[in-house]
């Protein structure tokens, strides 16, 4: 059961800016805990992408960046490109019950 | 080079109980936490247990009753244990590490769990 929401799809054109929004709550994100995002190429295991709300892992091309406000953050592609196509899912940290790891539902990628 | 591997049954039968080892190489003597995550077909992800390397254990609130994990770090591996399954159980299920920064650093490539009989 998914606690971060994002928009199940966005779309956009080669060259063009999406963004990718995960919205948590108060136990969450708006708690103050880190919100990293990994991408999931078709068949593949998820791959971390941003890590530290805006830190990009080495070999993560500068295209992407993360950003956190409050009790939400976003992903942003700039340039995008084709092998961009994929499914992208937030996490943070959730002291609500226990504490644990959170996901969000994902968000589907398509280049037009 | 940090590498992780499942293995389990392939398929499993409704009621029973599903097991699941994780091997990897690398280092397992630092603070890391030892995680399984899970990817019914078409569905998004959702964090199941982790293990420290000490031995401390976490669960997902909505599945502690059915899961156990455990570990032999100086085997490099860890397992889960899923009880009573059902048909929605049937998952793709990673193992994952976090090296205490609460985020995944390192996956394995998962392996396909299916509940029928």
């Amino acid at each position: 059961q998914a606690v971060l929401t994002q928009p199940p799809s966005v779309s956009g054109a080669p060259g063009q800016r999406v963004t990718i929004s995960c919205t948590g709550s108060s136990s969450n994100i708006g708690a103050g805990y880190d919100v990293h995002w990994y991408q999931q190429l078709p068949g593949t295991a998820p791959k971390l992408l941003i890590y530290g709300n805006s830190n990009r892992p080495s070999g993560v091309p500068d295209r992407f960046s993360g950003s956190k406000s409050d009790t939400s953050a976003s992903l942003a592609i700039t340039g995008l490109q084709a092998e961009d196509e994929a499914d992208y899912y937030c996490q943070s940290y959730d002291s609500s019950v226990s504490e644990s790891y959170v996901f969000g539902t994902g968000t589907k990628v398509t280049v037009l | 080079q940090v590498q992780l591997q499942e293995s389990g049954p392939g398929l499993v039968k409704p009621s029973e109980t599903l097991s699941l080892t994780c091997t990897f190489s690398g280092d397992s003597s630092s603070n890391y936490y030892w995680s399984w995550i899970r990817q019914p077909p078409g569905k998004g992800l959702e964090w199941m247990a982790y293990i420290s390397n000490s031995g401390n254990t976490n669960y997902n609130p909505s599945l502690k009753s059915r899961v156990t994990i455990s570990g032999d770090m100086s085997k490099n591996r860890f397992s889960l244990r899923l009880t009573s399954v059902t048909a929605a159980d049937t998952a793709v299920y990673y193992c994952a590490r976090d090296d205490s920064s609460t985020y995944f650093a390192y996956w394995g490539q998962g392996t396909l769990a299916t509940v029928s009989s």
